[in-house]
Parts: C-alpha cells; sequence; structure tokens
C-alpha cells in the first residue's frame, strides 16, 4: 500500500442497504477524515478522527457513522442508505493541523 | 455553511498569462490550504499556509494570506494548458481538524 486506499471504487447501492466504505493510509498519521463532494461541488466533511479510538463529527454527519479502531483504517457506514447520499466520498488523512492526503474517491449511487 | 468561498466561480485564460482565485472565510483558522481537482479524480494539495504566515510560495505558485480580511489569494503565473482544473481553498479551525471547503474556482486555461 503506498498512501491512503478507498474500496469499492464505485458502487450502485438500494436503498434502505447498509454500506460500508473503507479507508486504510500507511502514512501513520493520526488524522483521518471523510468527506462527500456533490456534483460541482466542494468537499463537505462528515466525520473526523483526531487519533484511533476517538471520532468527532462534521458539517455533515446525519445518517453516517464512523469508526476508528486503529491508526490505519477509518470505514465510513451508512446505516440505511438514501438517495441524497449519492456522492463521491474522499477520505483523507493528515498529521494534525497539516497537508491532507486524499483518497482516489468512492462513487456511491443510492437508488 | 461554507467557510471557504471563492471567487469567481469560473475563469478562462490564454496559455501564458497569470491566473489569480480569491478565497474568503469567516471565522479563526490554523491554517488555510489550497488544493488541485482534475476531472473525476482525487484532491491534490498544493499549498499550505499557517495563521502567522502572510505569503507561500512553491513553484508557479504564491499564496497570499490576510488575516484580518479573513481571506487568501493563489497566483498560477504563466499558465498551462496542464493547470486546467478545480482550485479549491480550505480552511482549518485552531484545533486544526474540522476542515471546511469552498465550492471552488474552474480554471480553464486555453493552448
Amino acid at each position: 500500500i503506498a498512501g491512503i486506499t478507498q474500496a469499492p471504487t464505485s458502487q450502485i447501492l438500494a436503498a434502505g442497504r447498509r454500506m460500508t466504505l473503507r479507508c486504510t493510509q500507511d502514512m501513520r498519521h493520526n488524522a483521518m477524515y471523510w468527506y462527500r463532494q456533490d456534483l460541482g461541488l466542494g468537499l463537505r466533511l462528515i466525520h473526523y478522527s483526531n487519533t484511533a479510538g476517538t471520532t468527532g463529527k462534521g458539517e455533515v454527519p446525519d445518517g453516517y457513522s464512523v469508526s476508528r479502531a486503529n491508526t490505519d483504517d477509518f470505514p465510513l457506514t451508512l446505516a440505511s442508505a438514501v438517495p441524497s447520499q449519492t456522492s463521491v466520498y474522499f477520505c483523507a488523512s493528515s498529521a494534525p493541523g497539516d497537508t491532507q492526503y486524499f483518497g482516489p474517491g468512492t462513487r456511491l449511487t443510492v437508488l | 455553511s461554507q467557510q471557504g468561498e471563492e471567487d469567481p466561480q469560473a475563469l478562462s485564460i490564454q496559455e501564458g498569462e497569470n491566473a489569480t482565485m480569491n478565497c474568503s472565510y469567516k471565522t479563526s483558522i490554523n491554517n488555510l490550504q489550497w488544493y488541485r481537482q482534475n476531472s473525476g479524480r482525487g484532491l491534490v494539495h498544493l499549498i499550505l499556509i499557517r495563521s502567522n504566515e502572510r505569503e507561500k510560495h512553491s513553484g508557479r505558485l504564491r499564496v497570499t494570506l490576510d488575516t484580518s480580511k479573513k481571506s487568501s489569494s493563489l497566483l498560477i503565473t504563466a499558465s498551462r494548458a496542464a493547470d486546467t482544473a478545480s482550485y479549491f481553498c480550505a480552511t482549518q479551525n485552531t484545533g486544526g481538524f474540522k476542515t471546511i471547503f469552498g465550492a471552488g474556482t474552474r480554471l480553464f486555461v486555453k493552448a
């Protein structure tokens, strides 16, 4: 692994289904983030984690949950997907207060 | 709510010209970051400027920060067709984790 990876690359999901987006980094960064980007717009922070074992809410946390069991992994779960969660999801990591490194994104479509 | 707001929303210039993009924000920050995003791709970090810095350079990029006016600018000198992309500013709060992105400036450089 080099940098930060996300899986899956894309997914089509039926409304009401549960979905977990995976994110893994190998840079030993303490901080990790989940963003969503809607067409033609900037990124909005969903949740963040400043270190393993702690998480915090961003700008648009409703409908999403995260966990940070270890330094490397930061999964994002949609408990019951809705069409308004159709978006591109980006994971990022950084040293605290420093440059963020982004994954390639997951394109999610909820029908 | 959007903390960073860029202007212009879109900018079209000829190759060789300079491109200037501006970003305004509302609350106190720890740092401000500029990112580039090519269509359909992830974000690439350009420059991070801390709240106690006024100007930073990286190659053809120059970023300024005016904390009294809560604004920043990104200057790309001698633009190239390959600079065509969307450019985003992002602010991090004094805790260093909550990051807010603007909606971006779409730059088109004509060859």
